[in-house]
């Protein structure tokens, strides 16, 4: 059965500092999805990684995966206000014909002035 | 339509009751997927369907049933409501062959 673990699950940051979050997975697979979250809201496809060595940038944010690690990372570069949100990873456990992903607990991120 | 609508937005249901969350879709996608969203819990997958006519179980299947009359609707059944069924549903879209899963807005359920 896979499991996706993420950490921290509470992070508070201060504007213009970098930081990381990880998500930690149980079994083989090379696609794994970042969602962002506002609190009361809907998920929102950030990145999609499909392959070992994938890395995706968008503005602050940069996610990568290391497939033989079973580790995806979500870097968050000189942070800003705007990027406070819930992130989660989703791994897909690739069973074939469906597309069961499995999510994280999610890492509600909290950036301060 | 544009994108995925849910209905309703929330509702407060007496446990023993049936209750039908419907989705909608106009992206064309052959999946659909309904996912529960409890605190601490991320979000654990119901149900899912690849194509019309065809449904699969999740992670978290007891309680609920789903049909696929068609490729737009995927509506989501409880047929007698638990307290421990109270969560936010959301319904997702996309293509079993990979991809990112697109969402809707989501169903506030308390079952008292």
């Amino acid at each position: 059965e896979l499991k996706v673990e993420q950490n921290p699950l509470f992070l508070s940051m201060q504007e213009g500092k970098n930081y990381t979050i990880y998500c930690n997975y149980s079994t083989t697979s090379d696609r794994l999805y970042w969602y962002r979250q506002d609190p009361g809201k809907s998920l929102e496809s950030l990145f999609v990684l499909l392959s070992n060595g994938a890395v995706k940038q968008e503005g602050r944010l940069m996610a990568s995966l290391d497939t033989k690690a079973r580790l995806s990372t979500l870097h968050i570069t000189a942070a800003v206000h705007d990027l406070s949100a819930t992130y989660f990873c989703a791994v897909d456990p690739l069973i074939q014909g469906a597309q069961k992903l499995v999510f994280g607990q999610g890492t509600r991120l909290t950036i301060n002035p | 339509i544009a994108g995925i609508t849910q209905a309703p937005t929330s509702q407060i249901l007496a446990a023993g009751r049936r209750m039908t969350l419907r989705c909608t879709q106009d992206m064309r996608h052959n999946a659909m997927y309904w996912y529960r969203q409890d605190l601490g819990l991320g979000l654990r997958l119901i149900h899912y369907s690849n194509t019309a006519g065809t449904t699969g179980k999740g992670e978290v299947p007891d309680g609920y049933s789903v049909s696929r009359a068609n490729t737009d609707d995927f509506p989501l059944t409880l047929a007698s409501a638990v307290p421990s069924q109270t969560s936010v549903y959301f319904c997702a879209s996309g293509f079993p062959a990979g991809g990112p899963q697109f969402f809707g807005p989501g169903t506030r359920l308390t079952v008292l």
